[in-house]
């Protein structure tokens, strides 16, 4: 399985886009990449998964460029609730979910 | 159940006991997972069923756990004698597996104390 590479911790401000880039240098032609969300005393939550190019909802962005050895998370406009840790996975679908370490986000007012 | 279940939510025991924590994954998931998370640090993969596959179990930590799935329902994680190292949330997920990628949704988790 392809191993990640996060910014340990993020800080910023109420209202501002945030964008948090991971690295997998060694992924599989078939691997997905997976952003997960996970608030204290909380299991992860999913927030988007994408192949290649840009994927977009109602939570968030991913882009990914066409090399595939990074993608970046953008978070437009966070809150204070959106103060949380940030997993980057990438594997293939059916397999186990490899967590790396995550990215603290903080949001200050 | 609308979600993963876990249970115990809290578990608090002494050193040298044995444990069992349980996951109810959601109706017709057949992909679960146990995962470790100690304070402040990140998920440690444990273990991985997927229907009636051999389970992964290439996370497990040492001999003193293991863990059992009956059929495609629920999942019993098992840690022998425990050591305080032991403390940690314990999470459970599961997953849908189909024709294409589906998210892992997971549990709230079982907090384990061992004083």
């Amino acid at each position: 399985l392809a191993k990640t590479t996060q910014p340990i911790s993020m800080d910023s401000y109420e209202g501002q886009e945030v964008n948090i880039t991971c690295s997998h240098n060694n992924i599989a032609t078939n691997d997905y990449i997976t952003w997960y969300q996970q608030f204290p005393s909380q299991g992860p939550r999913f927030i988007i998964q994408g192949y290649k190019t840009k994927v977009t909802n109602e939570v968030a962005s991913l882009f990914i460029p066409a090399d595939r050895k990074s993608s970046t998370l953008s978070l437009p406009r966070v809150s204070l609730s959106d103060t949380a840790v940030y997993y980057c996975l990438v594997g293939v679908y059916g397999n186990k979910l490899v967590f790396g370490a995550g990215t603290i986000l903080r949001v200050k007012s | 159940g609308a979600g993963v279940s876990q249970s115990p939510s809290n578990k608090v025991t002494e050193k040298g006991k044995d444990v069992e924590l349980r996951c109810d994954p959601i109706s017709g998931h057949t992909a679960l997972y146990w995962y470790r998370q100690r304070l402040g640090q990140g998920l440690e993969f444990l273990i991985y069923f997927q229907g009636n596959s051999a389970p992964d179990k290439s996370g497990l930590p040492s001999d003193r756990f293991s863990a059992e799935r009956t059929g495609e329902s629920v999942s019993t994680l098992t840690i022998q004698r425990t050591q305080q190292e032991d403390s940690a949330v314990y999470l459970c997920a599961s997953r849908r597996q189909g024709s294409g990628w589906t998210e892992a949704f997971f549990g709230q988790g079982t907090r384990l104390t061992v004083v």
